[in-house]
């Protein structure tokens, strides 16, 4: 597709409850980006990956989140026995270097995940 | 601590305004971001700044680069109710590849 494709784009799920979020990047985007967002607030990376290799991590809040992309294209965040405090508008990114050597990012729309 | 602090936070004027968001930190960056997002979207890219003191227009939009590669600004002229939204200034930190944002500007333009 031409953009970054999130999904699902809305999940509901009760506290204790493992949740996967999906992230399609532009075909050919090397880098891949995730990032959580509360409402109202700027995001707060996550992770990062460049091709299959996960080369940032350091911005997963506990052991409880995990991200993978193990052939370099579409990857998954999965976050396993969901608090409350996980709701959050979770946001992927796919990037390019530009001939200006900065990272061009494009963001998905997001996943917003609801802890009851 | 906000590795970029970004100001105001809310920003709420009226149609013909002018205005300025700021955003400020005691690191230097190898490039600097603006971005723009809507409620139920991603934020979208406005324009990247790579060399200290640059500055880059987009219409009515005056972005700014501080010599030093620590700070940035985003100039509004004329205002439009078109121009609310959500604008974040995001950085890449001189070594990595991590995009760090700021908090965020709230900007809602009343006709």
């Amino acid at each position: 597709g031409a953009g970054v494709s999130q999904s699902p784009r809305y999940k509901v799920a009760k506290r204790g409850q493992d949740v996967a979020l999906r992230c399609d990047p532009i075909s050919g985007h090397v880098s891949l980006f995730w990032y959580q967002q509360a409402l109202g607030q700027g995001p707060e990376f996550l992770t990062y990956f460049q091709n299959e290799a996960q080369l940032d991590k350091s911005g997963l809040p506990s052991d409880r989140f995990f991200a993978e992309r193990p052939e370099g294209s579409v990857s998954t965040l999965k976050i396993q026995r969901t608090q409350q405090e996980d709701s959050a508008v979770y946001l992927c990114a796919s990037s390019y270097l530009a001939t200006s050597g900065a990272n061009v990012l494009t963001f998905g729309a997001g996943s917003r995940l609801t802890v009851l | 601590t906000q590795l970029l602090e970004q100001s105001p936070q809310f920003l709420s004027i009226q149609e013909g305004e002018n205005l300025t968001v700021y955003c400020n930190s005691s690191s230097v960056f190898s490039s600097l971001q603006w971005y723009r997002q809507e409620p139920g979207e991603g934020p979208v890219l406005l324009v990247t700044v790579v060399t200290g003191g640059e500055v880059k227009k987009l219409k009515r939009l005056t972005f700014q680069f501080g010599d030093a590669r620590k700070d940035s600004s985003l100039h509004i002229t004329a205002a439009q109710p078109g121009d609310t939204g959500l604008y974040l200034c995001a950085g890449f930190l001189e070594y990595g590849n991590k995009l760090v944002f700021g908090a965020g500007t709230i900007l809602r333009v009343k006709s």
